[in-house]
């Protein structure tokens, strides 16, 4: 099936500071989802994006298809940005008809004030 | 209005017990699934409905039994619950289904089962 890589695994941040987190995936897909989950446990979406760049305040994210990775950038990050960030997708050729989503292992943030 | 809902947010069961946790979107979504995240955070579909029948399921013991009443609620049974099953389930819905389609999902608040 399609692996999904996310880096790094643990990122820890001075409040104010920037960021980039990786996603990298193995096939084709016809989804993908940047998600962040917050210390309370709930999975909040943040971009669906599976091509193209997509800006939402201070969060960014860019997906290239055809070199099978994505990005979330993190601007003047904030202690409540603290949390686990996914990346998951939707292969076209595992179980996409389906819908399912394949998660990342996440990157897990921690923003110091 | 929450979109998905799941109950209860926590349950906290003895070994061999049967219970089940329920689901809700108000959506009008034609898919839902479970996931299920274990102590390492990692996330993994359990099953996928789609339209009230079963789609997917990905190596799910028995003792766990999706019952979907209509396409909005799909509910998750489990039977003798056993201590590797504690672990926090969510619920998540999208709104197509098809190779080539797009979907985007939306999850639940989880339910945090812990089998003692």
């Amino acid at each position: 099936g399609i692996q999904v890589e996310q880096s790094p695994p643990d990122l820890i941040l001075q409040e104010g500071a920037n960021s980039t987190l990786r996603c990298n995936f193995s096939d084709s897909v016809n989804n993908l989802q940047w998600f962040h989950q917050n210390p309370w446990g709930q999975l909040i979406n943040l971009f669906y994006i599976p091509s193209g760049t997509k800006q939402n305040g201070r969060l960014s994210a860019t997906t290239v298809a055809t070199e099978r990775y994505s990005l979330l950038y993190i601007s003047s990050s904030q202690t409540t940005d603290s949390g686990v960030y996914f990346c998951a997708v939707t292969s076209m050729n595992y179980g996409g008809s389906q819908g399912n989503l394949i998660f990342g292992k996440g990157t897990k943030l921690s923003v110091k004030p | 209005d929450t979109a998905v809902s799941q109950t209860p947010k926590y349950l906290v069961t003895q070994m061999g017990n049967d219970k089940s946790i329920k689901c809700e979107q108000n959506l009008g979504h034609d898919t839902m699934y479970w996931y299920k995240q274990d102590s390492k955070k990692f996330l993994k579909i359990m099953f996928s409905y789609n339209n009230k029948e079963l789609i997917i399921n990905e190596t799910v013991p028995n003792r766990f039994s999706p019952k979907s009443p209509d396409k909005a609620h799909l509910n998750l049974h489990i039977n003798s619950l056993e201590l590797g099953d504690s672990a926090v389930y969510f619920c998540a819905s999208s709104p197509n289904r098809g190779r080539w389609r797009n979907t985007e999902a939306f999850f639940g608040q989880g339910t945090r089962l812990t089998v003692v």
